[in-house]
């Protein structure tokens, strides 16, 4: 039973324009909720995060959003460069467990 | 940055084999992780740790088991390698939080597994 989940396999993004990455999820127990950026043959790295008692949290060119009511999160990376080309995944925690999507992988062409 | 390490980074081993993957951390952190991650597909938590001497299963029914000696040390082990086995394992460390607020995670580079 996948609690959290990423419905789009891949994005592609011009440099400089906005990318959004989507994820929704079924628990509505959750505290956190975190987004990690992953380079092929690395370990996931942590991005960004966001409480459950918030709906924005920003860190430069990235924020977060998150809507309760529909069970939904986005990254929005702006502007986007071709550096932030990687998987990322969303995670969500509760009770000391993590949860992980399936990864988007975003391509930000030059 | 995160100073965790995981041997070997590639293995490619015939069914049946016995086999070890190694994590260790230098950062002190009482939590530790394993997940399992075939490609295109989410991480699923195998194993954790809250710290020495103490190890629970996660959420994937997995076949191997893990021990917890040293804070720094967390190794995996299969008994019997099978084909099924095959994917990426990845382990990960945090410091020790409450049940509802959490420590960043840091992850290793992972093992990538073959079983033929």
């Amino acid at each position: 039973d996948q609690q959290v989940k990423q419905n789009s396999p891949s994005l592609s993004v011009q440099e400089g324009r906005i990318s959004i990455l989507n994820c929704d999820y079924t628990n509505s127990m959750f505290d956190y909720f975190l987004w990690y950026k992953k380079y092929p043959a690395e370990g996931p790295t942590f991005l960004i995060s966001i409480s459950s008692i918030k709906d924005k949290n920003e860190d430069g060119r990235f924020t977060v959003f998150l809507n309760k009511s529909a069970k939904h999160l986005s990254l929005h990376i702006v502007p986007s460069q071709p550096g932030d080309s990687a998987v990322y995944f969303c995670a969500a925690y509760n009770f000391n467990k993590f949860y992980f999507g399936s990864g988007t992988k975003l391509n930000v062409k030059p | 940055e995160a100073d965790i390490y995981q041997t070997p980074r590639y293995l490619v081993i015939g069914t049946g084999k016995k086999i070890t993957l190694e994590c260790s951390q230098t950062m002190g952190h009482d939590k530790m992780y394993w997940y399992q991650q075939d490609p295109g597909m989410e991480l699923h938590l195998i194993h954790y740790s809250y710290g020495v001497n103490s190890t629970e299963k996660g959420d994937l029914s997995s076949e191997s088991t893990v021990s917890r000696i040293r804070t720094e040390h967390f190794p995996l082990t299969l008994e019997s390698a099978r084909p099924s086995h095959t994917s990426q394992y990845l382990c990960a460390s945090s410091e020790a939080s409450g049940k509802r607020t959490y420590n960043e995670q840091f992850f290793g580079p992972g093992t990538r597994l073959t079983v033929l």
